[in-house]
């Protein structure tokens, strides 16, 4: 299986705050990546498809990069509605796997 | 606005096979792979599998010799079976919609506690 390793687990940031949250792979994925948001209670929200594309509907204020094996998720300017867990996802060879989340906390 | 919802067992005795069915709302089940993921609580999300609108399915190979999906295109349904559960399976089961983009489409999620 490939595995998925985000950095950092936890984050504390402000609102207004520029935040990036790494995902490195145990092997090359191309682009096949996406990236989701989950709240407490809430099923995961697709954010970032294919590395870099922006899911219909959400803010231009999430952003993806990278390919290969190290990708990126930037939030340019962190909202009171961004605070969550944030997961990165391969899906080039199966099975497909997870990253261990990213939490998102309030500075 | 495709919506999905789970519904099944929320407790599931040791030994025995956990079964969960999600019925699909608001699009078709063509083209699209319909999906079984599962979250133990505090921990990362684990893919079970999918099922393509045509039958075909991919498992999990850690868990490849215990589920099977199915899926009833004319109820706009798929369902999982998990035998032989211990307690490594309580989780939160979701059924989701995957494009090979994404999995854009989510049920709430159930939980399923197995427990004697």
């Amino acid at each position: 299986d490939i595995q998925m390793t985000q950095s950092p687990s936890t984050l504390s940031a402000s609102v207004g705050d520029r935040v990036t949250i790494t995902c490195r792979a145990s092997q090359s994925l191309s682009s096949w990546l996406a990236w989701y948001q989950q709240k407490p209670g809430k099923a995961p929200k697709l954010l970032i498809y294919q590395a870099s594309s922006l899911e219909s509907g959400v803010p231009s204020r999430f952003s993806g990069s990278g390919a290969g094996t190290e990708f990126t998720l930037t939030i340019s300017s962190l909202q009171p509605d961004d605070f969550a867990t944030y997961y990165c996802q391969q899906y080039n060879n199966y099975p497909w796997t997870f990253g261990q989340g990213t939490k998102v906390e309030i500075k | 606005q495709v919506q999905l919802q789970e519904s099944g067992p929320g407790l599931v005795k040791p030994s025995e096979t956990l079964s969960l069915t999600c019925i699909m709302s608001g699009g078709s089940m063509r083209n699209y792979y319909w999906t079984w993921i599962r979250q133990p609580s505090g921990k990362r999300l684990e893919w079970i599998g999918y099922i393509y609108n045509t039958g075909t399915t991919t498992y999990n190979p850690s868990l490849k010799s215990r589920v099977t999906i199915s899926i009833d295109t004319s109820k706009n349904q798929f369902s999982l079976e998990l035998s032989s559960v211990t307690a490594a399976d309580t989780a939160v089961y979701y059924c989701a919609r995957d494009r090979h983009a994404g999995t854009d489409y989510w049920g709430q999620g159930t939980l399923v506690t197995v427990s004697s």
